[in-house]
């Protein structure tokens, strides 16, 4: 089955402890991102992928880190999380960066 | 720069009602537009795209056309169910952004049986 897959669905950490996002893809997409969901806000990028070695920051990439060295891995790392980035994550990929997007399920962070 | 507005919600209407879920944008040149559709627990997906000015797009009983006069894309279904129930988000993209997409800040729908 196509799919993105996200690991964890919930995660619940503390200040500082660093931690990673897993997402891949099993589709052989080119084109990978990460966003972050707050409510009133909508969907807002933090870094993608145009493929292999590429990345690129989106509108909020502070805070965080992306690697792409495999075309169906695409890891986020908070080296220090903080509270604000409490948040509800999304991984997506799509075969280019033009065409429609293919969503993981979410991974829902909770700092303290 | 390039925006996307939507109206807000929730949106609440009674099963078998007409929606309109009203999207407006501001970008240059000629994007490409798109609803996505979010249901409970879930990520996002594709509900429906137009490329082109006139394009009507259309999945599921929803439609949407691409007007560029009033540089809308409003979505309507005719007859809404209970599972229709999700959070709804219009997104446009251009080439000469990467075709980063721009998102609208979403709006909740519930449907009441």
């Amino acid at each position: 089955e196509a799919q993105v897959t996200q690991n964890p669905r919930y995660l619940i950490t503390v200040t500082g402890k660093k931690l990673t996002v897993t997402c891949s893809q099993n589709m052989n997409h080119e084109y990978m991102s990460w966003y972050r969901q707050d409510p009133g806000l909508g969907l807002r990028q933090i870094y993608y992928s145009m493929n292999v070695e590429v990345t690129d920051k989106g509108d909020v990439p502070e805070g965080y880190k992306v690697s792409r060295k495999e075309k169906r891995n695409f890891p986020l790392i908070l080296e220090s999380p903080s509270p604000n980035q409490t948040s509800l994550y999304f991984c997506a990929s799509s075969y280019t960066g033009n065409s429609p997007l293919h969503f993981g399920n979410g991974t829902r962070l909770t700092v303290t | 720069g390039n925006s996307v507005t939507q109206m807000e919600g929730p949106v609440t209407l009674s099963e078998e009602a007409f929606l309109t879920i009203n999207c407006t944008y501001t970008a240059t040149g000629y994007p490409s537009l798109f609803w996505y559709v979010q249901y409970p627990g879930e990520g996002l997906q594709l509900l429906l795209k137009a490329t082109k000015a006139d394009d009507k797009g259309s999945n599921k009983g929803f439609e949407a056309t691409y007007r560029k006069e009033t540089t809308s894309f409003h979505l309507e279904k005719g007859s809404v169910q209970v599972s229709d129930s999700a959070v709804y988000f219009c997104a446009l993209s251009q080439m000469d952004s990467n075709y980063q997409l721009i998102w609208g800040a979403g709006t909740k729908l519930i449907i009441k049986p």
